[in-house]
């Protein structure tokens, strides 16, 4: 296992098109995380699941973003009707449950909406 | 959560050990501290956590007071490869779930 992979590392797209990112969590790790980050701010919490349930979602995810985790493994995240706001590093991070584990993070999927 | 406040930016020299304060002044009693560094185009990568006193593993010390409204990370004998983006966390995580990170501390290490 090579740690968390994300899927496209970047994507440039139209605006008004929808774009479906993929993350690849490490294979033993129940609870992964999705954040978006844009240049000079932390990563802002945008979901999380553990196991293949979604426990939370941050008001800042639209009704355009929706993420799933079939079967508790890796997760997508889709954007419909990009706006060029969206233009931001999505980043995918996984973990075991319990107290105070480390968070494992991807590389990020970098979007950029023209 | 507890709110965290971080400088902004730091700059030191190779060489040199290097200390990140962070302010955190309503830990609560279940909190933890925790570390990251993040590099450009990169996603964050934990450095360290610690609940009071000292921490040290191979990368970084974690200073932690006895009344935990502060911690520090020290980085001991910093390299340009130091150069990061490094967020101070705090949260019991298996109840808050989530992590949250704030603007960080922008670190440049100069030759």
């Amino acid at each position: 296992d090579t740690g968390v992979s994300q899927n496209p590392r970047h994507k440039i797209t139209k605006r008004g098109q929808n774009v479906t990112f993929r993350c690849d969590p490490i294979s033993e790790h129940n609870r992964l995380y999705w954040y978006r980050q844009t240049l000079g701010q932390g990563p802002e919490f945008l979901t999380y699941f553990q196991n293949e349930a979604q426990l939370e979602k941050s008001r800042l995810l639209s009704d355009r973003f929706s993420a799933e985790r079939p079967k508790g493994s890796f997760s997508t995240l889709e954007i419909q009707r990009t706006e060029q706001g969206d233009s931001a590093m999505y980043l995918c991070a996984s973990s075991f449950t319990g107290i105070n584990t480390e968070a494992f993070f991807g590389q990020g999927t970098r979007l950029t909406v023209v | 959560l507890a709110k965290t406040t971080q400088p902004i930016s730091m700059d030191s020299y190779e060489g040199q050990e290097v200390n990140i304060t962070c302010s955190h002044n309503n830990i609560a009693t279940n909190d933890y501290i925790t570390w990251y560094q993040q590099f450009p185009s990169q996603g964050p990568r934990f450095i360290i956590q610690g609940y009071k006193t000292k921490v040290t593993n191979e990368v970084a010390s974690l200073f932690i007071p006895a009344d935990r409204k502060s911690s520090t990370l020290s980085l001991p004998r910093v390299s340009l490869s130091d150069t990061a983006v490094y967020y101070c966390l705090v949260g019991e995580y298996s109840s808050a779930s989530k992590i949250i990170f704030g603007s960080g501390t922008r670190l440049s290490i100069r030759p």
